[in-house]
């Protein structure tokens, strides 16, 4: 089946550094990937959508500047927290998509990053 | 009013138990659903895919969608210990945007 590696799983920064997230399909190509964030016993919030080879879509309230996303590949996506505070702390999770005619099969989700700042 | 509504819980039921988890919907344009079950810390892992109305069966589960009442069920026959964890309904447009829109997840604890 459809595998998406997400790296680092945990992360710990120091105020004021940037750290990236690293999201890979391991055995399809990934032509939309979904940047997601999750609180504590929250449900996933979008932040944004990325198709590759194009500047991504961000949902409202989401700092486009603050959380970079790259999507260069059809296989690799990352996002880049900017100058992070601790209330960036969060689940960060992403999603891949193998295309429109994949149906769901394409929404297969990372393992997620838990991000501390302090 | 939130797109996609779910009981937060948390549910907890004696290990052999039925389960159901319901999700109701406010936009028509949902075509797609999916239950995916979290466990702590994890990322989401698919259960069962519908589209449009009907039932689907996979296993212990069963997915049920009614579109006239824009509502969603998931059933989980002879419930286990394992399948204590986070389920959240995921639905999506046919067309146009593909994001997913969740609802906030409700937390099952089987008991043994």
């Amino acid at each position: 089946g459809a595998v998406v590696s997400q790296h680092p799983s945990w992360v710990i920064c120091k105020s004021g550094t940037s750290v990236k997230i690293e999201c890979r399909s391991l055995d399809f190509q990934a032509t939309t990937m979904f940047w997601y964030r999750q609180f504590p016993k929250q449900s996933l919030m979008l932040m944004a959508t990325s198709n590759e080879g194009s500047k991504a879509t961000y949902e409202q309230g989401v700092e486009k500047d603050k959380f970079l996303i790259n999507h260069a590949s059809l296989t690799l996506s990352t996002l880049t927290v900017t100058s992070a505070h601790p209330e960036d702390s969060s689940f960060y999770i992403c999603s891949a998509s193998a295309g429109q005619g994949a149906g769901n099969y394409g929404y297969t989700f990372g393992s997620g990053t838990r991000l501390t700042v302090v | 009013q939130k797109e996609v509504e779910q009981d937060p819980g948390p549910l907890s039921v004696p290990e052999g138990a039925i389960v159901s988890l319901n999700c109701t919907y406010s936009n028509s344009a949902f075509q797609y659903f999916m239950w995916y079950r979290q466990y702590s810390r994890k990322g989401p892992e698919l259960l069962m895919y519908t589209y449009s109305s009907g039932n689907k069966e996979d296993g212990r589960f069963t997915a049920q969608v009614d579109k006239s009442s824009k509502y969603i069920s998931l059933f989980i026959r002879d419930s286990q210990p394992s399948d204590s964890a986070t389920y959240l309904c995921a639905m999506r447009a046919g067309t146009g945007r593909r994001a997913l829109t969740f609802g906030s997840g409700t937390r099952l604890q089987v008991q043994p």
